[in-house]
């Protein structure tokens, strides 16, 4: 089955800085990659996906890039504010999704 | 996005006993999934939900411990059968969004379990 790594597990940026989270995965079946992020006691909230035909889309202060021949996807966040602190989850997916084991985004003010 | 009901929010629950959580989509849809999230940890695809045939189970999942209905395009609910403290966990549903082209995945609010 599909396995998806993630890191790094703790993130801590300055305020106003960019933030990036890599993750890799496993099946080259894999289609669609989204993010998620997760605030304390709540579910997760898609921020950006990009399906496998797709190298890089942006959405303001959000990116994501895709490298299918390594099996590679990333978030690039800039201008961070303290209101992305959270733990952010990328996932891949060709049904069900499996998801990385997350990153703790800390926004120092 | 699909707007996703679940219930109950949270529960606690003997050991031995079992619980049925309930998903109610405002649209039809296909696939319904079903997570696990245990505390501190990420999420966990337990199963997927068809209407009409029986869940597809991932590894290390399985009907007896964790049994899926999905009588309707709507409706899904997933049961943790007698239930230990290791089941304490909050448990999602989710669907793909099949009207967006990027077909994203809208997640229930999840369900809080604690086994006493």
């Amino acid at each position: 089955g599909e396995n998806v790594e993630q890191h790094p597990s703790t993130l801590s940026v300055q305020e106003g800085d960019s933030a990036v989270i890599k993750c890799t995965y496993s099946d080259s079946a894999s289609n669609y990659f989204p993010w998620y992020k997760q605030e304390l006691g709540k579910r997760p909230q898609l921020i950006i996906d990009i399906r496998s035909n797709v190298g890089e889309k942006k959405d303001q202060r959000i990116a994501v890039t895709l490298n299918k021949t390594a099996k590679h996807f990333s978030l690039h966040i800039t201008e961070t504010q303290p209101e992305d602190s959270a733990v952010y989850f990328c996932a891949a997916s060709r049904g069900g999704l499996t998801f990385g084991k997350g990153t703790h985004l800390i926004i120092q003010p | 996005s699909a707007v996703i009901s679940q219930k109950p929010s949270r529960d606690i629950c003997q050991r031995g006993t079992s619980l049925t959580i309930q998903c109610q989509v405002d649209s039809q849809v296909t696939m319904m999934f079903w997570y696990r999230q245990q505390p501190g940890q990420s999420l966990t695809l337990i199963a997927t939900a068809n209407q009409g045939s029986e869940a597809t189970y991932e590894s290390g999942f399985v009907i007896d411990k964790f049994p899926i209905s999905r009588p309707n395009l709507t409706f899904s609910t997933l049961t943790v059968s007698n239930m230990s403290p290791e089941d304490s966990s909050i448990y999602l549903c989710s669907v793909r969004d099949e009207v967006r082209a990027s077909y994203g995945y809208t997640f229930g609010s999840g369900t809080r379990l604690t086994v006493v």
